[in-house]
């Protein structure tokens, strides 16, 4: 079955340092792969999606991603957090066949430090 | 045009109250997603509803959650006999016809089962 594991459940960063979410899933074909953004009180925003081609995505807000296939992973990163970036964040996997529903990681809390 | 609406926004109801939640999906889009977000947790699919297919039904957590949607409309979520594990945030999104797994997501509502 597929799943998704995001190792970190909360990262504290500094403003203006690097930032890397890290995401595995389980699938059997090639994935579909999401990054979500929540924040506080408001829905999910998509950031970035992998469905083929290019192994390194860019998405909205500055952030990218690598799909890396023989570590079945899809971490996403940004050069330079800023406050605003404060929020949790979930890696998806398109669960296949033609729903298209999702399965999420359990998400990760971004905390920025002045 | 307007994103994904849902109502309430809060629900606060007794335990073994039927509470009854609402979402209206993106003009034009095919596919409406239901996810349960527990505290702490990532999102859990529920009910899945394509145009007039028979929807699926294969996460809802018992027979007391079921869900309607008329053609391409508002969606409606009802929790029967409502437990306090029921307490969580009920996620709704919709996905244009013609895309693969990319869902547009409602606020949410938070339900609060005391």
């Amino acid at each position: 079955a597929q799943s998704v594991t995001q190792p970190d459940i909360h990262i504290t960063v500094s403003e203006g340092a690097s930032l890397e979410l890290r995401c595995n899933y389980s699938y059997g074909a090639t994935p579909y792969l999401f990054w979500y953004v929540q924040s506080p009180g408001q829905g999910l925003q998509l950031l970035l999606k992998y469905f083929s081609g290019d192994t390194l995505v860019q998405g909205i807000k500055g952030f990218e991603a690598e799909f890396k296939r023989s570590q079945s992973s899809f971490n996403l990163r940004k050069p330079s957090v800023h406050w605003s970036d404060a929020a949790e964040y979930f890696c998806a996997v398109g669960a296949g066949g033609n729903t298209g529903k999702l399965i999420f990681g359990q998400g990760t809390t971004l905390q920025v430090k002045p | 045009g307007a994103g994904v609406s849902q109502s309430p926004s809060n629900k606060v109801t007794e335990k073994g109250k039927d509470v009854e939640l609402r979402c209206d999906p993106i003009s034009g889009h095919t596919a409406l997603y239901w996810y349960r977000q527990r505290l702490g947790q990532g999102l859990e699919f529920l009910i899945y509803f394509q145009g007039n297919s028979a929807p699926d039904k294969s996460g809802l957590p018992s027979d007391r959650f079921s869900a309607e949607r008329t053609g391409e409309s508002v969606s409606t979520l009802t929790i029967q006999r409502t437990q306090q594990e029921d307490s969580a945030v009920y996620l709704c999104a919709s996905r244009k016809a013609g895309t693969t797994h990319e869902q547009y997501f409602g606020p949410g509502t938070r339900l609060t089962v005391t």
